[in-house]
């Protein structure tokens, strides 16, 4: 398994700013991914953060939008730039540490933006 | 392209009694994943048990289990011996066994489950 710290927990922020969440793996892990859900909601994937290379973007989600980082394979940054109101959400980061296998979680940062 | 599909957004049950979630999916793909993650208020989204598509042996954990039908595209959770702290939103998800960058989970709406004392 895999231990993943994701910072920070919650925040408010003002329309207009920029906020970057970040996300710690305990150890190497090969896939990376962020994720948004809506407060009961389901997760809608945002993109995969690629090592060494840009991400990887999901339909509806642009790089100047969510700018996201992943210098190496234990670490990413999440983005949210020129933020709105309707970006409130809950943003998740995910790791899979091999293969095939399962993804584990990081604690998710609620975002609200006024 | 593939979907899953929960039917049941919300569900509740007596404190040691069994509940079962359902879900279903659709896929063309002979082998894949499937996966139930519970995730409590706290946000956390935590693995609950695994099924490689390949096995005809149903997954269990513990007090959790699955029915795993291949042929009805169907794979259901059950929970016995409920318990408070078993209250959370499940997801059930997908994924293709197919290397590359196309390894995305695909994840059904989520059932709410109550636990009443």
């Amino acid at each position: 398994s895999a231990v993943i710290s994701q910072k920070p927990s919650r925040d408010i922020c003002q329309r207009g700013t920029s906020l970057t969440i970040q996300c710690q793996v305990d150890s190497q892990v090969t896939m990376m991914f962020w994720y948004r859900q809506q407060p009961g909601q389901s997760l809608t994937l945002i993109a995969t953060a690629n090592q060494g290379s840009e991400a990887t973007y999901e339909s509806g989600f642009v790089i100047d939008k969510f700018p996201i980082s992943r210098p190496n394979l234990t670490f990413s940054t999440l983005t949210v730039s020129n933020m709105s109101p309707e970006d409130s959400s809950i943003y998740l980061c995910s790791a899979e540490k091999q293969q095939n296998t399962e993804a584990f979680f990081g604690q998710g940062t609620r975002l609200t933006v006024v | 392209a593939q979907t899953v599909t929960q039917s049941q957004p919300e569900m509740s049950v007596q404190e040691a009694e069994t509940v079962t979630l359902s879900c279903t999916y659709d896929t063309s793909e002979s082998d894949y994943y499937l996966f139930w993650y519970k995730q409590p208020p706290s946000r956390q989204m935590i693995l609950v048990i695994r099924q490689e598509a390949y096995k005809q042996q149903n997954a269990t954990e513990n007090r959790f289990s699955v029915n795993f039908q291949k042929a009805a595209k169907s794979f259901s959770l059950k929970i016995s011996d409920s318990q408070l702290g078993d209250a959370a939103m499940y997801f059930c998800a997908y994924r293709t066994l197919n290397a590359g960058n196309n390894r995305k989970l695909i994840w059904g709406l989520g059932t709410s489950l109550a636990v009443n004392p």
